[in-house]
């Protein structure tokens, strides 16, 4: 069974503090990793996938890189706009269709 | 581009009762599938059609169930609604059956049991 595990639960920042979300995964043949943005009471939107150890993506202050047993998200420079919470989601050779998500990372960016 | 589309945004049902949720998937997408997000919890997968049939499914009782319309639009029903239903009910579409994964959400649809 796939399993997706993010860290740490919450994260305060200051404006211009950077920092790095964790995920860690379990899965059989990983097909995808899958990186999203989610604001309270709304769906969550679309931010990367990520397909092979090594790889790297980047969008505005935002960098998603993979390892074989892990993702990383870290937000350079942010700005309170970037306060939301983050979830991963994993794809693998055994789930079908479905993607398997973390609980998320609830972070809040302080003017 | 039209995006995906969910109503109602929010509804209140009491235990028991039989609540129909819709979505309209985004142009161009043939997939659709349904998730459950409980408060502060990520989505749990319900289930997914494609070409209106059902393609996979988790971990949910047959109460939860769906259907696929050939403008493939979709619905989810769940019938004897229980307290633990409350949730938020995310619709997603994708391309020819999900095969890569990638998905693009509604807003959701807030469920309230009481």
């Amino acid at each position: 069974e796939d399993q997706v595990t993010q860290s740490p639960e919450a994260l305060r920042l200051q404006e211009g503090e950077s920092s790095s979300l964790n995920c860690s995964y379990t899965v059989s043949g990983l097909r995808g990793l899958f990186w999203y943005r989610q604001d309270p009471g709304k769906g969550p939107e679309f931010l990367f996938t990520l397909y092979s150890a090594g790889e790297e993506k980047e969008k505005e202050r935002l960098k998603a890189t993979l390892t074989k047993k892990e993702s990383f998200l870290h937000i350079t420079a942010p700005k309170p706009e970037d306060s939301a919470t983050y979830l991963c989601a994993v794809f693998g050779g055994t789930s079908g269709s479905r993607l398997t998500f973390g609980e998320g990372t609830q972070l809040t960016v302080n003017p | 581009e039209t995006g995906v589309t969910q109503s109602p945004t929010h509804l209140i049902k009491t235990r028991g009762q039989q609540v129909t949720l819709r979505c309209s998937s985004q142009s161009g997408h043939n997939t659709v599938s349904w998730y459950q997000q409980a408060l502060g919890q990520g989505p749990q997968f319900i289930f997914q059609y494609y070409r209106e049939e059902e393609n996979g499914r988790g971990n949910f009782p047959p109460r939860f169930s769906g259907l696929q319309f050939p403008n493939y639009s979709s619905e989810l029903n769940v019938n004897a609604l229980e307290l633990d239903d409350s949730a938020l009910y995310l619709c997603a579409s994708s391309l020819a059956g999900g095969v890569t994964g990638e998905l693009f959400f509604g807003e959701g649809s807030r469920l309230t049991v009481l």
